[in-house]
């Protein structure tokens, strides 16, 4: 079975350049995360989907960051325009329920903002 | 946000010793887990803890959960150099929200 594929593996762009990460999670899986991990740091929530609907965007920047989950399935995580401070690592997730199973986890999408 | 934050930061030993971390956190939890990260890879998941229990093992790791006192740790014995990576709690809570700790970064020294 096919794990958590995110693309592309590394990005480098320009400031105020846009820039979009996709997400394939594993086939049947309706809890689908995106996190921000920062050098040294542990991964940061930024929006949690229960099949297409946005369940938690809390902590989502929404004035430059969108998502969207067409069908339930494939994600897409957008920033635009891009900023010096956006330079992350971005890892999708995803699981079969939102409570008490692992989460499976993508290899992240490297993204370097000069 | 992150709900947990992990002691200590940095840990170092020699391959066949113990290695133990800890986690803490602030509000009342469903579950516990830990996941590990190898350096530029994602994490794997490697225990889950329900918050009615109180140790589970899991091969050479041991877990510990005390809901009282919001802590939770990771024993690895007889560690291997295979086992540098970081170390990551993540709480599952009411409202079904998931959050990472600050991470334990572990090197074994062959």
């Amino acid at each position: 079975e096919a794990g958590v594929v995110q693309s592309p593996r590394y990005k480098i762009i320009e400031k105020k350049q846009p820039v979009a990460f996709w997400c394939n999670p594993i086939s049947g899986h309706n809890t689908l995360y995106w996190y921000r991990q920062n050098l040294g740091q542990g991964p940061e929530l930024l929006i949690r989907y229960e099949n297409e609907e946005a369940v938690d965007d809390s902590q989502l920047p929404k004035d430059r960051f969108s998502a969207e989950r067409l069908k339930g399935v494939d994600s897409t995580l957008k920033i635009q325009p891009a900023e010096l401070g956006d330079s992350a690592v971005y890892l999708c997730a995803s699981r079969p329920v939102p409570q008490g199973t692992e989460a499976f986890f993508g290899q992240g999408t490297r993204l370097t903002v000069v | 946000s992150q709900q947990g934050e992990e002691d200590p930061q940095a840990l170092s030993i020699q391959e066949g010793e113990n290695a133990t971390m800890n986690c803490s956190y602030k509000t009342s939890i469903n579950n516990l887990q830990w996941y590990r990260q190898n350096s530029g890879r994602g994490l794997v998941h490697l225990i889950l803890i329900r918050s009615n229990e109180r140790e589970k093992h899991s091969g050479r790791l041991r877990v510990t959960l005390d809901t009282s006192k919001k802590s939770s740790s990771l024993l690895i014995t007889a560690s291997r150099a295979a086992d540098t990576a970081s170390y990551f709690c993540a709480t599952e809570s009411a409202g079904n929200q998931f959050y990472f700790g600050t991470g334990t970064s572990l090197t074994v020294i062959p």
